[in-house]
């Protein structure tokens, strides 16, 4: 088991609200990355946070959006929410040192339904 | 991003048998290449990891073998178990850019 916390387990939400996710880094470590998994596929990537500041995005649109604080823990939110949204949604957590990051380690994952 | 293709898609092995699984990749920038195991439900798990300037790498039952010139890594688990059934995502990453995945692998191991 990672120290990757995420909250909450599972959550179902309706065509065009707003969701929060949240995630709890491993000690030590000061990079949080977001991916989403669709059923049957391999994770995406959708953008990493390092010192509070988005270090690269993926080929998400601007509805998802996030934030890093100071202790390192992280939000995703997402707008507008569309059924395609609906996947498990995973945090991972790594050491960012002299312009590399290390290792991701990750947590259990949020499952969203858009219903 | 199809930067990577893994194959196969899914895979039975009997128990106590050699699971392989192969990933074939473009870009020569990266030099980070992690194998993942997920289990239904579950966030994936760091398997193990190599980087380019070794060619295999071996933790207990699981071996990385890398191939720089072919472009090729594979992860080989000797001795497959009922309980490695899971799916394995190879991945890859260029210095401080991100983790990308391949298209995993679904592993089953029959008693």
């Amino acid at each position: 088991e990672t120290g990757v916390t995420q909250s909450p387990t599972h959550l179902i939400k309706t065509r065009g609200q707003q969701v929060t996710l949240r995630c709890s880094s491993q000690s030590g470590h000061n990079t949080v990355s977001w991916y989403q998994q669709a059923l049957g596929q391999g994770p995406q990537f959708i953008f990493q946070y390092y010192r509070e500041e988005e270090n690269g995005r993926g080929n998400f649109p601007p509805r998802f959006s996030g934030l890093q604080f100071p202790n390192y823990s992280s939000e995703l939110n997402v707008n507008a929410l569309e059924l395609d949204d609906s996947a498990l949604y995973l945090c991972a957590s790594s050491l960012t040192s002299g312009g590399r990051t290390d290792t991701q380690y990750f947590g259990p994952g949020t499952r969203l339904t858009v219903l | 991003q199809q930067q990577v293709k893994q194959s196969p898609q899914s895979l039975i092995v009997q128990k106590g048998g050699i699971s392989i699984i192969n990933c074939a990749y473009e870009n020569t920038a990266f030099d980070y290449f992690p194998w993942y195991q997920q289990f239904p439900g579950k966030g994936p798990a760091l398997l193990i990891a190599i980087r380019p300037d070794v060619s295999e790498k071996k933790e207990g039952r699981f071996t990385i073998s890398f191939n720089k010139s072919a472009k090729q890594f594979s992860l080989h688990i000797m001795d497959s178990q009922p309980g490695d059934s899971a799916t394995y995502f190879c991945g890859y990453q260029t210095g401080a850019n991100n983790l990308f995945f391949g298209t995993g692998t679904r592993l089953t191991v029959i008693p």
